[in-house]
Formats: C-alpha cells, structure tokens, sequence
C-alpha cells in the first residue's frame, strides 16, 4: 500500500513537500519506480515524475525545473518537493509504483496508487 | 508535445456496450494502460498492456488496437461502471508516460 501525508496548505512561492510511506513492499526493490502524479479540480491526470531506488530518475519536462524526488530506504518511503509553487499547483497528488523491467524499459505501467492527497495552495 | 486524445464524454443506458477511444501517433509501439476513476477515489487500472484485464475486473472491459486508435469496450454496462476513463501509454520519444484527457462515462 501506498500512502500520501504532508501539508494541506502551502503558501504561494513556498515549497510544497509530501511523502509516500510504503507497506507491503520495499522501495528498495529493483523491480519498482517510486513517483507522483497530480489532478487539479475538475482536470485531468498530470504525470510529476518518477525514480529509483538506483538514483535513476525521469520528470515531466514542464516541471522539471521545480520538481524533486527522493527515496528514503531506511524509511521505507518517498517525498516529493515542488518550489516556488502556484495556485495552479493546487492539486489532488497520488503517489503511484511503476513497475519496470528492462525487457520493455519504455513501458510505464503503474499498478499501485495511493489514495490521493489535497493540497491547496493560497496566502 | 504528444498528447492522447479521448472524447470529453460517453453517454449509454444500463446493458448497453460503451466504447470509449484515444487516438495517438505512438500508439502502435507503446502499450495502452485503461484507468477507471470514481469521484473522489483515485484510478484504478481495468486494462493494463493494451488488452490484458487485472485481476478483479470484470469481464465486461475489454479492449483493443487498430493503428494509432486503441478502444475501451465496456460490454453490458451497469450503473456501477459510471467514472471518468483514462488512457495512459508512453510518449513519442519513448521516454515519458502520458495521459489522455479522460473521457466522463454517463449511465442514463
């Protein structure tokens, strides 16, 4: 299981930081890309990025600038930080698992979610 | 940048055959992962590897391919199937995942 948990109101230019704690399964695992992905109100699913316990990472392009990963082995969890945030920031994140094998190294199938955390982003 | 194309909205009655498609041009070398999204929960995965159906759903959600339009069929819908739909593959340059824009199925 996954599950999200930080703060719920972030201020406009401050950073946002979440993290994905991690049962059942190790994110130590070679077989696993730990990642987020975001939904505003009302929209669609918008991928953050993702990474592996290995340092290996990918990011969405636009917002490669603000985005930041990391794994936390002796946590057995993973964070988020997002700066110099926005109102357009504010968002539902999911924490999601890829799975990943280098027999199809360009798939990205995300078989476990977490439930999903709000963020709202105001002064 | 590449993007996956559904219709915004799908509208049938109980025990009729939904389709729901998403159309892009690398669909034909990547893999198309169908996800079902409820209000307020998150996705949850219905079709993984263009047509192979996970554990637990049922088999009323099948799906294919034909060049670059892959098609969700919800066979015998019920008014449980009512969601938002979402096609996710991988984008032209084979690097990143990418979502369609989701597709709101209505069950009249």
């Amino acid at each position: 299981q996954l599950q999200e948990s930080g703060p719920g109101l972030v201020k406009p230019s401050e950073t946002l930081s979440l993290t994905c704690s991690v049962s059942g399964g190790s994110v130590a695992s070679v077989t696993y890309y730990w990642g987020w992905i975001r939904q505003s109100a009302g929209k669609g699913l918008e991928w953050i990025g993702s990474v592996h316990s290995s340092g290996n990472s990918f990011y969405n392009p636009s917002l490669q600038s603000r985005a930041s990963i990391s794994v936390d082995t002796s946590k057995n969890q993973f964070s988020l930080n997002l700066n110099s945030v926005t109102a357009a920031d504010g968002a539902v994140y999911f924490c999601v698992r890829r799975i990943y094998s280098s027999a199809w190294s360009h798939e990205w199938y995300f078989d476990l979610w977490g439930r999903g955390g709000l963020v709202t982003v105001s002064s | 940048s590449y993007e996956l194309t559904q219709p915004p909205s799908v509208s049938v009655s109980p025990g009729q055959t939904a389709t729901i498609t998403c159309s892009g041009s690398a669909l034909p070398k990547f893999y198309t992962y169908w996800f079902q999204q409820k209000r307020g929960q998150a996705p949850v995965m219905v079709i993984s590897k263009d047509s192979a159906r996970p554990s637990g759903i049922p088999g009323r959600f099948s799906a294919s391919k034909s060049g670059t339009i892959v098609t969700l069929t919800i066979s015998g819908v019920q008014t449980e199937d009512e969601a938002d739909y979402y096609c996710q593959s991988t984008d032209n340059t084979g690097t990143y995942p990418v979502f369609g824009g989701g597709t709101t199925l209505t069950v009249l």
